[in-house]
């Protein structure tokens, strides 16, 4: 399958901090999708990206879709204690021989912050 | 309320034993999708299914089985032959236009 490199793994910041984490891939995506999990929920979708060069925000989030459409990136700004969490990267490809387009995902990216 | 309902939240088993986990969406999305997570391991794909009556392997589908009869529901077997079934498992959503999943709450699935 395709592989995701999402770094870094952990990040142990102050509130009000910056954040930056990003997603790279040895194939091409024609979609790059945020998630952040919560402990013991599911993800929940953060930003969705669909074109290369796309530049998305959400409230304190901004999501670049990387020009060769290996890559991309999720900032989050003046960090608060509620951005704790599992922070995912996910992009769409295709298996040979589907026309369904699947997601493989990054690791993720556990964030802290701290008072 | 619309979205995807995944029942129980919490599930034990003996070992040996099959279990069937729910998945329900009234989005009235196409495809439907189950994963396991594992602590530090991100999402690994067990099955999908595009259309009703259709259902595609994912990259662990050994020891795992699904149904796809109506187009709310996938529910998710995992059998006796599955090593090491304990896992928080999660199914989600896609309609043919977005191109984005939605993610149920989840079953931890426990055997003991």
């Amino acid at each position: 399958g395709q592989q995701l490199n999402q770094s870094p793994q952990s990040m142990f910041i102050q509130e009000g901090e910056d954040v930056s984490m990003n997603c790279t891939s040895s194939s091409i995506f024609n979609t790059w999708l945020w998630y952040k999990q919560d402990p013991g929920e599911g993800p929940v979708l953060l930003i969705a990206l669909y074109k290369a060069g796309e530049l998305t925000s959400n409230g304190r989030l901004t999501a670049q879709f990387g020009i060769t459409r290996k890559d991309s990136f999720l900032n989050i700004s003046a960090s608060i204690p509620s951005d704790v969490g599992i922070y995912f990267c996910a992009g769409q490809g295709f298996d040979r021989g589907s026309t369904l387009g699947r997601l493989y995902f990054g690791r993720g990216t556990q964030l802290t912050v701290w008072p | 309320d619309g979205g995807i309902t995944q029942s129980p939240k919490y599930l034990f088993r003996k070992e040996g034993q099959n279990v069937t986990l729910s998945c329900e969406q009234n989005l009235n999305h196409d495809a439907m999708y189950w994963y396991r997570q594992d602590p530090g391991q991100g999402l690994r794909l067990i099955y999908y299914s595009q259309i009703v009556n259709d259902f595609q392997k994912g990259d662990i589908a050994e020891g795992y089985s699904v149904s796809r009869e109506k187009k709310e529901s996938f529910p998710l077997t995992v059998t006796s032959a599955q090593k090491n079934p304990t896992a928080f498992y999660l199914c989600a959503s896609e309609g043919a236009s977005t191109d984005t999943q939605y993610f149920g709450p989840g079953t931890r699935l426990t055997v003991l």
